[in-house]
């Protein structure tokens, strides 16, 4: 597609579901990135993909958020037993390839309401 | 020390005035560094590359100073549609080329 697509744009839930994020990335991105981004807050790395490698989940905050990734298209971040703090704004970001030189392009954000 | 800090803010600059804020690193290895704006309630978007020798666009300039591990944004005859977080990115060259977001600047143009 022409940019990130991320869905759903808004979605607000209740404590204790789960809830599932999309992300479809730029054609041709290899690297796709998922940060989090609470109200004020700067951007919370949570999980990257790169091709076929393994994926670096050294930000995920717990075993309750998982990510997956098929190839180099869409990916799904999964948020187990919401919490309240888990309210935010869920960015994906994609790219070239995983190096600093590369621009990251955003997708619009899926904004995550636990009640 | 932070891998990457700056001035939360917020600035609060007159129309028309220049403007500057810088971002420091802590991985002298760092080899590239970019500035996004995000406005609010909205994705972050590129706003410029920096480049070793400095580099202009337009109103905004931006430099490097590896000696002192540090980026800067300056933004000359600012403009109210300016108004926004400036975000400052490193790709830092340890673990495994991660990059590095700081918290980001706000900058408030007053009429």
């Amino acid at each position: 597609g022409a940019g990130v697509s991320q869905s759903p744009s808004n979605k607000v839930t209740e404590k204790g579901k789960d809830v599932e994020l999309r992300c479809d990335p730029i054609s041709g991105h290899t690297a796709l990135y998922w940060y989090r981004q609470r109200l004020g807050q700067g951007l919370e790395f949570l999980i990257y993909f790169q091709g076929n490698s393994a994926p670096d989940k050294s930000g995920l905050p717990s075993d309750r958020f998982s990510a997956e990734r098929t190839g180099e298209s869409v990916s799904t971040l999964t948020i187990q037993r919401t919490q309240q703090e888990d309210s935010a704004v869920y960015l994906c970001a994609s790219s070239f390839a995983h190096s600093g030189a590369n621009v990251l392009t955003f997708g619009a954000g899926s904004r995550l309401t636990v009640l | 020390r932070k891998e990457v800090e700056q001035d939360p803010g917020p600035f609060n600059v007159p129309e028309g005035a220049t403007v500057a804020f810088n971002c420091t690193y802590s991985n002298s290895a760092s080899q590239s560094f970019f500035w996004y704006r995000q406005d609010c309630r909205k994705e972050p978007k590129l706003l410029m590359s920096v480049y070793s020798s400095g580099n202009e666009d337009g109103r905004f300039t931006a430099q490097l100073n590896r000696a002192s591990q540090y980026i800067s944004l300056l933004i000359r005859d600012s403009k109210l549609s300016d108004s926004a977080t400036y975000l400052c990115v490193v790709n830092s060259a340890n673990r495994d080329d991660k990059i590095i977001f700081g918290k980001g600047t706000r900058l408030h143009i007053l009429p």
